[in-house]
């Protein structure tokens, strides 16, 4: 079944201990992201990647960071991990944005940092 | 920065009825898209509109985009309890970026 896969699907987690959410596509998607959602805020884009090694910073990158080493793996990494990073967060992948497709997304990983 | 805007922010209707949701655009773009939202759950594709189409139909859903108006309408006809969710509009701008609206929370009342 093509599918984007984060895990892990909850986690809370204390201030400062780094953690890494993992996101696995199997569809051979060149284009990658991760979001928040936040209440009332809708999504913002975290990183993106375009294809592999290639990543730019989305609209809020603060502490935060990714890694694009294979096509199919885009892992979400929180170094030092602090309340307001408590949210919702997705990953999802596009066949290429040039191609026009729509994204597919993971189920969400629910983050709360205390 | 948020570019797309969904009206209206709720929106609640007896099952059966159809539902129209809007959503309203700053930037030039390549295309519209639609996605729906289950409670906390992932976000899923429903409809691609490209900035040279007009009108696109998939089963029950309907979207028209008006460029000059930089605007968008999903019409979900015979709205059925299933159909109950969160409605996003993306944008995708000239630089491939998606931008997000807040999205309408629909409701369908049996």
């Amino acid at each position: 079944e093509a599918q984007v896969t984060q895990n892990p699907r909850y986690l809370i987690t204390v201030t400062g201990k780094k953690l890494t959410v993992t996101c696995s596509q199997n569809m051979n998607h060149e284009y990658m992201s991760w979001y928040r959602q936040d209440p009332g805020l809708g999504l913002r884009q975290i990183y993106y990647s375009m294809n592999v090694e290639v990543t730019d910073k989305g609209d809020v990158p603060e502490g935060y960071k990714v890694s694009r080493k294979e096509k199919r793996n885009f892992p979400l990494i929180l170094e030092s991990p602090s309340p307001n990073q408590t949210s919702l967060y997705f990953c999802a992948s596009s066949l290429s944005v040039q191609f026009l497709r729509g994204y597919t997304f993971g189920s969400g990983t629910r983050l709360t940092v205390v | 920065s948020q570019q797309g805007e969904e009206d209206p922010q709720a929106l609640s209707i007896q099952e059966g009825e159809n539902a129209t949701m809007n959503c309203s655009y700053k930037t030039s773009i390549n295309n519209l898209q639609w996605y729906r939202q289950n409670s906390g759950r992932g976000l899923v594709h429903l409809i691609l509109i490209r900035s040279n189409e007009r009108e696109k139909h998939s089963g029950r859903l309907r979207v028209t985009l008006d460029t000059s108006k930089k605007s968008s309408s999903l019409l979900i006809t015979a709205s059925r309890a299933a159909d109950t969710a969160s409605y996003f509009c993306a944008v995708m701008d000239s630089n491939y970026q998606l931008i997000w609206g807040a999205g309408t929370k629909l409701i369908i009342k049996p």
